[in-house]
């Protein structure tokens, strides 16, 4: 496909795990990125990885990656009220310059307390 | 340690008037890139600039929009006789200027919200 695709709404409860999933298009993407956009503000950088990478764990964040199936994940254990925001899903194509991402559309999280 | 500042927060604008954004980059970060966010879309990139050069301007219409980003002062996203098809979330990033390619490195501002009425 040409778009990075991704769900775009997700609801979980606080204390479950959360898992986005991303459909990118370009298996050759150098860099693929997690970003995190709270109401009214820019994006955060969550987390990368790296192409040539499977898996990638920071903290409460677990990022899985499938080459194959150009297929991205994000997991987010003990899921918080803080967590809500919306997350964007991200690559980095080799044809494009530095700094020209292409973004999924968005999934908003929601966490009930 | 201010970080990407953007101003304004929030532009309105009627149509055919001139809409100025600007961006300021977090100190020491020598590039700047211009994303645009239209209602329920991702962001778009628009341009990649660094001191006193357009190094990527693939993402910009071709009409009405400009970039620059001078030796002094902060970057300006610039767009010329606004149509209500303008109105979107405009965000600025900065980088720091390495040797090596440096999308890992991205800092977003707030962004601007253009209301084109």
């Amino acid at each position: 496909g040409e778009d990075v695709e991704q769900s775009l709404f997700l609801s979980v409860r606080e204390g479950d795990s959360s898992v986005i999933n991303c459909t990118y298009t370009d298996s050759s993407s150098t860099y693929l990125y997690w970003y995190k956009q709270e109401p009214g503000a820019g994006l955060q950088l969550l987390t990368y990885i790296f192409s040539n990478m499977d898996m990638k764990q920071d903290q409460r964040l677990t990022v899985l990656l499938n080459k194959k199936d150009k297929h991205l994940s994000l997991r987010i254990a003990d899921t918080q009220t803080g967590d809500s925001a919306i997350y964007f899903c991200a690559e980095s194509p080799p044809g494009g310059s530095q700094g020209n991402l292409i973004f999924g559309k968005g999934t908003k999280l929601s966490v009930k307390p | 340690n201010a970080g990407v500042m953007q101003n304004p927060r929030h532009l309105v604008r009627r149509r055919g008037q001139e809409a100025r954004l600007r961006c300021s980059p977090m100190k020491g970060h020598s590039h700047v890139y211009w994303y645009r966010q239209l209602p329920e879309e991702g962001l778009k990139f628009m341009v990649y600039l660094q001191k006193e050069n357009i190094i990527d301007e693939s993402g910009m219409p071709k009409e009405r929009f400009s970039a620059e980003f001078p030796k002094e002062g902060p970057s300006i996203l610039r767009i010329q006789q606004v149509v209500r098809g303008d109105s979107a979330a405009y965000f600025c990033a900065s980088s720091p200027q390495t040797g090596a390619r440096t999308n890992e490195k991205l800092f977003f501002g707030s962004g601007t919200q253009l209301s084109v009425l």
